[in-house]
């Protein structure tokens, strides 16, 4: 059962255009979302985040839209660059009860930026 | 101020035998949360650690099991190691419940 799912397995962007990537999640107690950049033998990379009161938030050229009734979430990369190249994650986590720590993961996009 | 850092980073294991794994966190973490990454199954949660107390655990067999100290370092163990136990151990850091974590560059274990 997998609670979160990036249905893009790769994504390919000319540089200087938008990158958009998607997540969708199941489980209703996810409230507080991740986006993590990973290359190849490296740890995962905090990107940005937001929380379940907020529909949006940014931080430099990353966008983090969601959309709660649709149980969806995008992160915009706005201008997209080369080194921008690696696998982006989408994670969620329930901030109540007993889910310390735990972070549920997506599978992952391959984001290609093209110069 | 200086990463996640974690220990060693590569190990290769043959079946049956055992392995223990280090992590550092981040200094004033006092959260660490190991995650084990294979391409079949993704990123997946293994137990999570906060004043030396396991407050959370995923859905992995007894095999694998972890402690924190004192100073906030933990270490997971895996026993009876099996060629599926291949993978790559994230060990992560925060600084309480529920905020961003941040990774470490992980231990590549193989199993032969």
């Amino acid at each position: 059962d997998q609670q979160v799912k990036q249905n893009s397995p790769s994504l390919s962007v000319q540089e200087g255009r938008i990158s958009i990537l998607n997540c969708d999640y199941t489980n209703s107690m996810f409230d507080y979302f991740l986006w993590y950049k990973k290359y190849p033998a490296e740890g995962p990379t905090f990107l940005i985040s937001i929380s379940s009161i907020k529909d949006k938030n940014e931080d430099g050229r990353f966008t983090v839209f969601l959309n709660k009734s649709a149980k969806h979430l995008s992160l915009h990369i706005v201008p997209s660059q080369p080194g921008d190249s690696a696998v982006y994650f989408c994670a969620a986590s329930a901030t109540s009860g007993t889910s310390y720590g735990k972070l549920t993961f997506g599978q992952g996009t391959i984001l290609t930026v093209h110069p | 101020k200086a990463g996640v850092t974690q220990t060693p980073r590569y190990l290769i294991k043959t079946r049956g035998q055992q392995v223990t794994l280090s992590c550092s966190p981040i200094s004033g973490h006092r959260s660490v949360s190991w995650y084990q990454q294979t391409p079949g199954q993704g990123l997946q949660f293994l137990f999570e650690y906060f004043s030396e107390t396991q407050r959370n655990k995923g859905n992995f067999p007894g095999r694998f099991s972890g402690r924190q100290f004192s100073n906030s370092r933990s270490e997971m163990n895996v026993s009876t190691l099996e060629l599926g136990d291949s993978a790559l151990y994230l060990c992560a850091s925060s600084l309480g419940d529920y905020n961003e974590q941040f990774f470490g560059p992980g231990t590549r274990l193989t199993v032969l």
